[in-house]
């Protein structure tokens, strides 16, 4: 069966430090792979999507980037945090026929 | 650009009660589906139930079901004999774009009065 795993559950980081969030699909090939970021009361904003490795699409400028160097592995990033950045982070994959996502369990980073 | 809105911030139902969640979507896709995610305190995402816009006949899940009105772009989710474990934040999504990326809504906070 398809999973999804993501971490780490909860980060603290200091404004200005580097960050990386990892996001790993198991059990299927190709997925594509999804970043959202929920900040509070505004919903689920799309980050980045990929349809295939060397293929992201960014939806949102902004302080982050996403690279996947695995099919199934997506990763978020930034140089150097901001306040802003704080928020809880969503991973998600779906495949080609199947509509609808199946999502991580989210990864809460506050930034300090 | 493709929009989803929920009009209701915060619902409260008693429990074992009927309660109805708004949603409307702006789309100029001919064919796409439609989405009600749960997300408990838990903050997992759960797809709740879902409705390809080319079939008349409404979704049902068990409990769940909805009001789609495809003139009005209307999606609304009806929850039947509430339980205190529908407890959660509801979003509405609209499948759109090129990639079918799902555009959500600013989410329902659903409490479950016993």
């Amino acid at each position: 069966s398809q999973t999804i795993h993501q971490w780490p559950a909860t980060l603290v980081q200091p404004v200005g430090s580097p960050l990386s969030l990892e996001c790993t699909v198991e059990g299927t090939s190709n997925p594509n792979l999804y970043w959202y970021r929920q900040a509070a009361g505004r919903g689920l904003q799309l980050l980045f999507y990929s349809i295939g490795i060397d293929q992201i699409s960014s939806e949102v400028p902004q302080n982050l980037s996403a690279s996947r160097p695995q099919d199934r592995q997506f990763i978020l990033s930034s140089k150097k945090l901001l306040l802003s950045d704080s928020g809880f982070y969503l991973c998600a994959w779906s495949v080609l026929g199947f509509h609808g996502y199946t999502f991580g369990s989210g990864t809460r980073l506050t930034v300090v | 650009a493709q929009t989803v809105t929920q009009s209701q911030p915060e619902m409260s139902v008693q429990e074992a009660e009927t309660v109805t969640l708004s949603c409307t979507y702006d789309t100029s896709e001919n064919n796409y589906y439609l989405f009600w995610y749960k997300q408990p305190p838990s903050r997992q995402m759960i797809l709740v139930i879902r409705q390809e816009a080319y079939k008349q006949q409404n979704a049902t899940e068990n409990r769940f079901s909805v009001n789609f009105q495809k003139a009005a772009k209307s999606f609304s989710l009806k929850i039947s004999d509430s339980q205190l474990g529908d407890t959660a934040m509801y979003f509405c999504a609209s499948e759109g774009g090129s990639q079918g990326n799902l555009i959500f809504g600013k989410g329902t906070k659903l409490s479950v009065k016993p």
